[in-house]
């Protein structure tokens, strides 16, 4: 699997925007770009993915890079339900790839 | 979106003794199930890909014998700590694959904490 490269850590202010970074400069052209988190105690959660366009959900925005070298979680009003480990992952698409966790982003929200 | 269940939610029990813990897909179904541990402050470590009929594929370092898998229908896939003793407490959770080829998520349970005393 192509290797993903996260901050540890994030903080944030509640109700404000947060832009959550992933580096992933080996990836492939098949490779999709996933997110999930995992809140306290309970298991990851799908947040998003995309290919190459933007993409955008209910939960947050996906920012990808032209070169497909980097992306960017976007939450738009952080709130303390947002507190979690988010995890940027590379997948092939169409196969029966396992998802590989590194270490991820742990976002604290702060009132 | 897909829902997965896993039970039990939690379990502690003396060492030597096994552990059945399972994962059902609750509204799809599923070919293909992970199952995952994760000690505390770390990231999640797959331990093996549970294919329905057939034998699971385990990871290097995972010993078969001791973290058994059976998927024996396309909604339920069970792991089984054999012997079990201090050193397995952990978090496990397992996962399903659902959607189609370019759409395709990862639905998780809500994990097992096992702790063996």
């Amino acid at each position: 699997d192509a290797k993903t490269t996260q901050p540890n850590s994030m903080e944030s202010n509640e109700e404000e925007p947060v832009h959550l970074p992933c580096n992933h400069s080996t990836i492939s052209g098949t490779d999709y770009i996933h997110w999930y988190r995992q809140l306290p105690s309970q298991g990851p959660e799908y947040v998003i993915h995309g290919l190459t366009s933007n993409v955008n959900n209910r939960m947050a925005s996906l920012a990808i890079a032209e070169d497909r070298k980097s992306s960017t979680l976007i939450l738009h009003r952080a709130t303390l339900r947002d507190a979690a480990v988010y995890y940027c992952i590379l997948r092939e698409a169409g196969t029966a790839s396992k998802l590989t966790f590194g270490t991820g982003t742990r976002l604290q929200v702060m009132l | 979106g897909a829902v997965v269940s896993q039970h039990p939610s939690w379990v502690i029990c003396k060492s030597g003794t096994s552990v059945k813990i399972e994962c059902r897909s609750l509204d799809f179904q599923a070919t293909t199930m992970f199952w995952y541990r994760q000690f505390p402050k770390q990231s999640l470590m797959l331990m093996a890909t549970s294919n329905e009929g057939s034998k699971a594929t385990y990871e290097q370092g995972v010993e078969k014998d001791k973290f058994l898998i059976n998927h024996a229908s396309l909604t339920l896939s069970t792991l089984t700590v054999t012997s079990a003793h201090p050193e397995d407490s952990s978090f496990y959770i397992c996962s399903a694959r659902a959607g189609t080829a370019t759409n395709e998520k990862l639905f998780f349970g809500s994990g097992t904490q096992l702790s063996v005393l």
